[in-house]
């Protein structure tokens, strides 16, 4: 159980172009999804926390227009590149929150989409 | 969330039991421990949590210390599949931060 997908697995795009990834939760639902990124021989990176209905919330740094967040169900969660340049180029990892008792969270993550910008 | 402090790497022999340290001195008393770990280009992968009392799963054991300052994961029987980038976090909410931690590497 609580296994997270993600589509694509890889993608290259060219500059310039938006890119959309998908983040499902498969068996279970998830009122809170976030988004990671990643970059080669550094650690995860919170990008923003996405709940389903409302509006995303961004950390510091992160452009919320550059990266749009829709969190439409329960169950699936889409991050979309806008305008991608080649500094984007990264490894984007989502999870999915699931609370098992009230205040005790489990998180699982995504298997990642690593994008690369030409 | 309570900064941790855990060692750049480890090395552990196949079949050996890996022990795995994480300090937290700081953290306060409704933040859990939580464990991760990332096989190379991989999505981090769920482990273990706690609060205050041991936990033990299929796949590790998590001993707290009683202060609650620190903590272990141990991974009973090391393969070399389990060789990955470890992470241990403080957290009161499902809000993960990630720091640098642990790359154990299991040799054969």
């Amino acid at each position: 159980g609580a296994v997270v997908s993600q589509h694509p697995s890889w993608v290259i795009c060219k500059s310039g172009t938006s890119v959309k990834i998908e983040c499902r939760s498969l068996d279970f639902q998830a009122t809170t999804m976030f988004w990671y990124r990643q970059f080669p021989k550094q650690s995860l990176m919170l990008m923003a926390t996405s709940n389903e209905g409302s509006k995303a919330t961004y950390e510091q740094g992160v452009e919320k227009d550059k990266f749009l967040i829709n969190h439409a169900s329960l169950t699936l969660s889409t991050l979309t590149v806008t305008s991608a340049h080649p500094e984007d180029s990264s490894f984007y990892i989502c999870s999915a929150t699931l609370e098992r008792l009230a205040r005790d969270y489990e998180q699982y993550f995504g298997p990642g989409t690593r994008l690369t910008v030409t | 969330d309570a900064k941790t402090t855990q060692p750049p790497s480890m090395d552990c022999a196949e079949g050996r039991a890996a022990n795995l340290p994480c300090n937290h001195s700081t953290i306060s008393g409704n933040e859990y421990v939580y464990w991760y770990r990332q096989i190379h280009s991989q999505g981090p992968q769920y482990i273990i949590h706690g609060l205050k009392n041991n936990e033990t799963n299929e796949m590790a054991s998590l001993i707290i210390t009683e202060d609650r300052k620190s903590s272990t994961l141990i991974l009973p029987h090391a393969t070399l599949r389990d060789t990955a980038v470890y992470y241990c976090i403080a957290s009161s909410n499902y809000k993960l931060t990630f720091g640098k931690g642990t790359l154990l590497t299991v040799n054969p």
